[in-house]
């Protein structure tokens, strides 16, 4: 069945620093890509998503690219804010009919001043 | 636009009873609704599929009886824990396919069950 790995967690970073969360991915047929973002005690946001590989997913600052050869999704971000403080999620969804979103585990990132 | 009201936010219930939670698509029509949980510091896992005025589909391992899920209009699903007991405390968000967007989601609900 379908699967999403995120690196583990937590990750602790000082104000503009680059960020890094790596997520990979196992799926049959063409998935769509996306990363949520969860502050806490809230539900979730979405922040981006690519649909079709080599897409670029891009918002506030962050990006992700849908490597369909390494089936990666990794998220970016050049210079992180406190403000970005949350949890991540990478996650994948059935192509362009949509159904379950399948969820990796998500990671934890906390960024000091 | 795409919002979907999810309540109560916050419920703490005695081991027993039985708690509602409801979730509201505010300015769409909401066919499809997904039940996840959501244990602390851990992933969200899909609980159940719920189509308007149609059964719901439950994951593996989920119990039907224990987590009651009704869709009975196209803006409302509401998923019920009955007989809660300490185990079943945890975050559940309910998210809904919006036309031509993609998912959003409710704002999740904290069960605790004491």
């Amino acid at each position: 069945g379908d699967s999403v790995t995120q690196m583990e967690g937590p990750v602790t970073l000082s104000e503009e620093a680059f960020l890094t969360i790596n997520c990979t991915y196992t799926a049959t047929g063409y998935p769509s890509l996306f990363w949520y973002v969860q502050y806490p005690g809230e539900g979730l946001q979405l922040l981006l998503k690519a649909t079709k590989a080599d897409d670029k997913g891009s918002n506030k600052g962050f990006e992700a690219t849908y490597r369909k050869e390494t089936t990666s999704f990794h998220l970016e971000k050049g210079s992180v804010q406190v403000s970005d403080s949350a949890v991540y999620f990478c996650a994948l969804g059935g192509g362009t009919s949509y159904g379950k979103l399948t969820f990796g585990q998500g990671t934890i990132l906390t960024v000091h001043p | 636009g795409a919002v979907v009201s999810q309540h109560p936010s916050r419920v703490i219930c005695k081991s027993g009873t039985s708690v509602k939670i409801e979730c509201r698509s505010l300015d769409f029509q909401a066919t499809t609704m997904f039940w996840y949980r959501q244990f602390p510091k851990q992933s969200l896992m899909l609980m159940a599929t719920s189509n308007e005025g149609s059964k719901a589909t439950y994951e593996q391992g989920v119990e039907k009886d224990k987590f009651l899920i009704n869709h009975a209009s196209l803006t409302l699903s509401t998923l019920t824990v009955t007989s809660a007991h300490p185990e079943d405390s945890s975050f559940y968000i309910c998210s809904a396919i919006v036309p031509n967007y993609g998912y959003t989601f409710g704002s999740g609900t904290r069960l605790t069950v004491v």
